[in-house]
């Protein structure tokens, strides 16, 4: 089956760090590039981190620039997300996508998994 | 950045009924749009990519339209599954892909 499937929230204090994961299955995981998006509670879709398929090219959103580091690792078929100095604002579902080819669209979701920034 | 916005905020239409969704961009994004379909605990659905091309799977009465700055996605007769969170996203400025704030279609 082509899923993606999340893991690794949860509740951190202010300040501290987590690493998400993203395990693929059913296609070939190194030709797509791949994004992490982010949901704040009542809010919409933020588009959070970018990296290529050999993950050599590696973009970030300038609220999450300096914090977080995306890697992948493609002989696992898994994508993740460090995340540091993690703030309040930082809380939200967190989705990993594949971008499509040869459209840009995201075509293929996680679940998501939730992260909470609270002392 | 390109700022995406949606109108309107809710949408309640019945079963059957058509519903029409708008989104507009701050500059022109060609026809690098895409919709997404979002119920609270599932995935985001992609639906239409290029503005107007449908993604694999999604049924005959979602359509898109538009180009430039405004856009519109159709769907023709409301079933229950299609009440949810749409999303437009424009991916022509990369890689900073922005979406728009969301239209809620809740059943009326």
């Amino acid at each position: 089956e082509v899923q993606l499937v999340e893991s690794g929230g949860g509740l951190v204090q202010p300040g501290g760090s987590l690493r998400l994961s993203c395990a693929a299955s059913g296609f070939n995981f190194r030709s797509y590039e791949m994004k992490w998006v982010r949901q704040a509670p009542g809010k919409g879709l933020e588009w959070v981190s970018h990296i290529s398929g050999s993950g050599s090219t590696i973009y970030y959103a300038d609220s999450v620039k300096g914090r977080f580091t995306i890697s992948r690792d493609n002989g696992k078929n898994s994508l993740y997300l460090q995340m540091n100095s993690l703030r309040a604002e930082d809380t939200a579902v967190y989705y990993c996508a594949r971008v499509g080819a040869p459209h840009d669209a995201f075509d293929l979701w996680g679940l998501g998994t939730m992260v909470t920034v609270s002392s | 950045e390109i700022v995406m916005t949606q109108s309107p905020a809710t949408l309640s239409v019945s079963p059957g009924e058509r519903a029409t969704l708008s989104c507009r961009a701050s500059q022109s994004v060609s026809s690098n749009l895409a919709w997404y379909h979002h119920k609270p605990g599932q995935a985001p659905r992609l639906l239409i990519y290029g503005a107007s091309t449908r993604a694999t799977g999604v049924p005959a009465r979602f359509s898109g339209s538009g180009s430039g700055t405004e856009f519109t996605l159709t769907i023709s007769s409301l079933q229950s599954e299609d009440f949810a969170v749409y999303y437009c996203q424009q991916y022509n400025n990369w890689p900073l892909y922005t979406f728009g704030p969301g239209t809620k279609l809740e059943i009326k």
